[in-house]
């Protein structure tokens, strides 16, 4: 069956960097295309990154252009999200998706706190 | 910018009674090669996300048929046609037809039990 395992998350200061990790079990992942999206407390879902099953395309939502970036090894079937200059409204949990957002990860949660 | 609007934003339902979740898009979300790429995902408390409908109305498997969707264009809805306990959480809905840049949620729609 399909399993996404996200990990990596934790606290860490304001202007610091984190990278996620999500694990994918149970399907072709080098043929996929795949997401990141997160869930601040209490609030709803927001789309992050999506990175083409190759690699060769990344696009990124305006909030975390040009301080995130989405990458995958698809020689060990794992997705990235390196986190950079990170501020308090990024702490939220953060799930890996599949392209079409069928197969979900149970999230990572990351807090951003001095 | 594609937005999504979710009405209403809470709905306390009576168990075994009808409920009813609009979705408006502020742009068509018919796509090109004629496909309407509008999903809706159900969340439970402490879940993760699950897509239950995709492309309007179709229903993923294992979805129960007391879910369903329907519209077009710019304006959809989810019916759940006899509430159940299990039901309780949140309801989005979600655009994939203009991307890129973004894929995008709706605030979501909160279930709960009067």
């Amino acid at each position: 069956q399909v399993q996404l395992v996200e990990s990596g998350g934790g606290v860490v200061q304001p202007g610091g960097s984190l990278r996620l990790s999500c694990a994918a079990s149970g399907f072709t992942f080098s043929s996929y295309g795949m997401h990141w999206v997160r869930q601040a407390p209490g609030k709803g879902l927001e789309w992050v990154a999506f990175i083409r099953y190759d690699g060769s395309n990344k696009y990124y939502a305006d909030s975390v252009k040009g301080r995130f970036t989405i990458s995958r090894d698809n020689s060990k079937n794992t997705l990235y999200l390196q986190m950079n200059s990170l501020r308090a409204e990024d702490t939220a949990v953060y799930y890996c998706a599949d392209d079409v957002f069928l197969y979900w990860g149970q999230g990572t949660l990351v807090t951003v706190s001095s | 910018d594609v937005v999504m609007t979710q009405s209403p934003l809470s709905l306390p339902v009576t168990l075994g009674q009808p409920a009813s979740i609009s979705c408006r898009s502020s742009q068509s979300l018919v796509y090109s090669d004629g496909n309407t790429y509008l999903n809706w995902f159900q969340q439970r408390p402490g879940q993760s996300p699950r897509r239950l409908i995709y492309k309007v109305s179709n229903r993923d498997s294992g979805v129960p048929d007391r879910f369903s969707g329907s519209g077009s264009g710019t304006d959809f809805t989810l019916k759940i046609s006899r509430v159940e306990a299990e039901d309780v959480g949140v309801y989005y809905c979600m655009q994939g037809t203009h991307w890129p840049p973004t894929w995008t949620f709706g605030q979501g729609t909160k279930v709960e039990i009067k």
